[in-house]
């Protein structure tokens, strides 16, 4: 089992650019998440998924949107990148009450 | 997100020192959990609380739920190098998706 993998690893990004994060679990979890972690700072949910098609708003999730048209693939994408969103994402997925996180994308806007 | 206040911020001790960390917050969860984060990594689970009350251990460390379920706390005994890292709990909501919702973080350094 490779667990959960993100890709990119590292993306640089101009202000008003978009990208799309890829997250891919093979645990066959029904439940998956987006996170940022800032400096100083423990990780705040942007968006979650509690099953294939579903999608559900965390804590801060503006200026981003999500898709999960497979069971396996949860996608964080950036419609107009702003310096506000570096930071390092990190994505996870849960089984039984406990999350399993990827390795983390490290973002930044210029 | 619900607010969680992990203690200490930062700590600084010897190798084969004891450490204590805790996390309070205002909110009940119905889970706690305590993570570890080395560099450039995701965090990684060390130990997950599912009842108040309980005390669980895994190797060196042992972490408590606590009776108010509103606070938790992780000790280390006999610290080694590799203990370096960033701790943070976590508490978790059934209702919102076993969503975690994180402290700030404990940054541990042990010297030799």
């Amino acid at each position: 089992n490779a667990g959960v993998t993100q890709t990119p690893k590292f993306r640089v990004l101009k202000t008003g650019q978009s990208m799309t994060l890829l997250c891919a679990q093979d645990m066959n979890h029904e439940y998956m998440y987006w996170y940022r972690q800032d400096p100083g700072m423990g990780l705040r949910l942007i968006h979650y998924s509690v099953g294939e098609g579903t999608t559900a708003k965390g804590e801060v999730p503006d200026g981003y949107n999500v898709s999960r048209l497979k069971k396996q693939n949860f996608l964080l994408g950036l419609e107009s990148a702003a310096p506000s969103q570096t930071s390092v994402y990190f994505c996870a997925s849960n089984s039984d009450a406990v999350q399993y996180f990827g390795p983390g994308t490290r973002l930044t806007v210029t | 997100g619900q607010q969680l206040n992990q203690s200490p911020q930062s700590m600084f001790i010897q190798e084969g020192e004891d450490v204590s960390m805790n996390c309070t917050s205002s909110s009940i969860f119905n889970t706690w959990l305590w993570y570890k984060q080395d560099p450039g990594e995701g965090p990684v689970l060390l130990i997950a609380l599912y009842k108040a009350g309980e005390l669980t251990s895994n190797g060196r460390l042992t972490a408590q739920f606590g009776i108010t379920r509103k606070d938790s706390f992780l000790n280390i005994s006999a610290s080694i190098p590799s203990d370096v890292g960033i701790y943070f709990c976590a508490g978790q909501l059934i209702n919102s998706g076993y969503a975690l919702n994180f402290g700030k973080g404990t940054s541990l350094l042990v010297t030799p």
